[in-house]
């Protein structure tokens, strides 16, 4: 099955800083990443997703750019905020359906 | 509109007990599935039901654990004679359907303590 890995487990950034997270994906057959937000204490949230027929989307301060043949997708966030700092989790859709989750990111922003 | 709901929010119980934890999607969804998510880790794929299709049960850790769901509503994850590394939030989602890449939307979770 796809196996979805998040690099680095923690990142702190300087608030107005810009934060980068990478994923990579092992299925070539993958064609949805979505990336979930997860304050503390509440559920997971959409905040971003791409499909395989796309290279780059963007949504105000966050975009995230897929590189097929390389199998990696990456969630850029600019001029951060406080409100920010959260754990990011990368997925990727499987053949069947599913979504393979990577293990989160907790994103720090120091004031 | 009514987001996706679970119940209970908390659930305490001893060991060797069992246990059942409800979700409910929201209406008109078709894809409805079931995470672990152990402290400060990643989310752990169970369950998924697509309409009326066989689930995929593919993600259920031991044959302690089964899950149910009534047409396109109601589901329940049952964990019977509960272990205590089975403590951890079981999220359920919900989305538009499971055959087409679509936003998976998350209940606020049951958190499951085993002692």
């Amino acid at each position: 099955g796809e196996n979805v890995e998040q690099h680095p487990s923690t990142l702190s950034v300087q608030e107005g800083d810009s934060a980068v997270i990478k994923c990579t994906y092992s299925d070539s057959a993958s064609n949805y990443f979505p990336w979930y937000k997860q304050e503390l204490g509440k559920r997971p949230q959409l905040i971003i997703d791409i499909r395989s027929n796309v290279g780059e989307k963007k949504d105000q301060r966050i975009a995230v750019t897929l590189n097929k043949t390389a199998k990696h997708f990456s969630l850029h966030i600019t001029e951060t905020q406080p409100e920010d700092s959260a754990v990011y989790f990368c997925a990727a859709r499987e053949g069947n359906n599913r979504l393979a989750f990577g293990k989160g990111n907790q994103v720090v922003v120091i004031p | 509109g009514a987001g996706v709901s679970q119940s209970p929010s908390n659930k305490v119980t001893e060991k060797g007990k069992d246990v059942e934890l409800r979700c409910d999607p929201i209406s008109g969804h078709t894809a409805l599935y079931w995470y672990r998510q152990r402290l400060g880790q990643g989310l752990e794929f169970l369950i998924y039901f697509q309409g009326n299709s066989a689930p995929d049960k593919s993600g259920l850790p031991s044959d302690r654990f089964s899950a149910e769901r009534t047409g396109e509503s109601v589901s329940t994850l049952t964990i019977q004679r509960t272990q205590q590394e089975d403590s951890a939030v079981y999220l359920c989602a919900s989305s538009s359907s499971g055959t087409t890449p679509n936003e998976q939307f998350f209940g606020p979770g049951t958190r499951l303590t085993v002692l």
